[in-house]
């Protein structure tokens, strides 16, 4: 079984501030997603990275894959109260057959 | 196109009961998910389809669930006889592909308590 780590498991932070939460494993993935869920929502993908140490931007996000692949971080940018919501990652590999496995997720609160 | 819809999106049953949730997946979407997500575990995928057929249910915690997926467009997951421990967010997700990082389309989820 593929096992993805987050932390932290709970981040609250006052609007405008930076923030960074993590995303690990022992197990390479061929990619790996981000998503974010709102209360009473189904997860909503954020953005998928695909190559060992490839960075994507997403407004005030920043998302990193690990060299090896293994690891991920998403960063965000003077944060909003509207970035409030549980944020996943999610890998795939093809030694699970691409099924997505999904980490516990970080809960953030932004406060104004 | 309306995305993921699944239904109902609360469902309160006593114990012993059966329970149906319903999910129509993104039309030409070749692949649907059923996760099961709980505060102490999160989401844990319970079984997929590809072009109708289930490929892996490897996740289906025991024999009082199943699940179908009689067309392109309607899956069912059951629970009978239904137990307070089934008591989660259950969803339904589409995708075009698997593998290529494509990601998933999420439903709005069912909520099922159990009493």
């Amino acid at each position: 079984t593929q096992l993805l780590e987050q932390s932290p498991q709970f981040l609250s932070i006052q609007e405008g501030e930076n923030l960074t939460v993590y995303c690990n494993s022992s197990s390479v993935f061929s990619s790996l997603q981000w998503y974010r869920q709102e209360p009473g929502e189904g997860p909503v993908l954020l953005v998928t990275v695909v190559t060992g140490g490839e960075v994507k931007k997403l407004k005030r996000l920043t998302f990193q894959f690990g060299d090896a692949r293994k690891d991920s971080s998403l960063h965000i940018t003077a944060a909003q109260t509207g970035d409030t919501g549980l944020y996943l990652c999610a890998g795939e590999s093809r030694g699970s057959n691409y099924k997505l496995t999904f980490g516990k997720g970080t809960l953030l609160t932004v406060n104004p | 196109d309306a995305g993921v819809i699944q239904s109902p999106r609360h469902e309160v049953t006593e114990m012993g009961q059966e329970v149906t949730l319903r999910c129509k997946p993104i039309s030409g979407h070749d692949y649907l998910f059923w996760y099961r997500q709980t505060m102490m575990r999160g989401l844990e995928l319970l079984i997929y389809f590809n072009n109708n057929v289930p490929i892996d249910d490897s996740g289906m915690p025991e024999d009082r669930f199943s699940a179908k997926m009689p067309n392109a467009s309607f899956s069912t997951l059951k629970i009978q006889p239904s137990e307070p421990r089934d008591s989660a967010v259950y969803f339904c997700a589409s995708s075009l592909i698997v593998g290529g990082g494509y990601g998933y389309t999420f439903g709005s989820g069912t909520r099922l308590t159990v009493v």
